[in-house]
């Protein structure tokens, strides 16, 4: 079974349009995060939710929203699409939340494997 | 931007050990070194991390220096499958929102070649 999944992998969409990313996790982890890789292969982080609260909000333009039904979901919504918003979206899960000191050195990030969204 | 500096690209011959270095001069004491691998076209994966000590797992050894501000990864026996993109990142136990701690930046390309 897949631990982190993300849908579709693949989206081609024209420019001002509306796309969602949906992305499940099935390790009972309390953390999940969208992170963005741009095509100079810079991986950062977006945003992440611990148990459906939005804790880290990195600077990304509100078009970008994400939102957690559960805390084995979190999915990306993106309005208004841009050329700029090419580049691949990878969700993620941690067991713990970033800043538990002291149950963070067993607090790996599993990714999923990406979503290749392409702006036309 | 990422606070860790990594060799753009490396070559490894299979069957030999690959040694990653990787520099974090500005490592702070509550901060862990972390490495995760990007194979062509799948997400990161976890590798290994360490604090002060050295560390083994069945994937790698960590191999940290004593003063904390560089430090290797070693890929005992490389082989065909553990070309990727390497990356080291730290990440403090006290994260509190400081997002630059989970940026990663272009890591190191292994090639394993025959």
């Amino acid at each position: 079974d897949t631990a982190v999944s993300q849908t579709p992998k693949y989206l081609v969409t024209q420019m001002g349009n509306d796309k969602s990313i949906k992305c499940e996790q099935n390790l009972g982890h309390d953390t999940m995060y969208w992170y963005k890789q741009d095509s100079k292969k810079f991986l950062k982080i977006m945003f992440s939710y611990n148990n459906k609260e939005l804790i880290i909000n990195e600077t990304v333009p509100n078009r970008f929203s994400p939102k957690s039904p559960d805390k084995a979901h979190l999915n990306l919504h993106i309005n208004s699409l841009e050329l700029g918003d090419s580049a691949v979206y990878f969700c993620a899960s941690s067991r713990d939340r970033p800043g538990q000191s002291v149950r963070w050195s067993g607090n790996t990030i599993y990714f999923g494997e990406g979503s290749w969204l392409t702006v036309v | 931007d990422a606070k860790t500096t990594q060799p753009p690209s490396m070559d490894c011959a299979e069957g030999r050990a690959a040694n990653l270095p990787c520099n974090h001069s500005t490592i702070s004491g509550n901060e862990y070194v972390y490495w995760y691998r990007q194979i062509h076209s799948q997400g990161p994966q976890y590798i290994i991390h360490g604090l002060k000590n050295n560390e083994t797992n069945e994937m790698a050894s960590l191999i940290i220096t004593e003063d904390r501000k560089s430090s290797t990864l070693i890929l005992p026996h490389a082989t065909l499958r553990d070309t990727a993109v390497y990356y080291c990142i730290v990440i403090g136990a006290d994260y509190g929102g400081s997002q630059g701690n989970l940026i990663f930046g272009k890591g190191t390309k292994l090639s394993v070649k025959p």
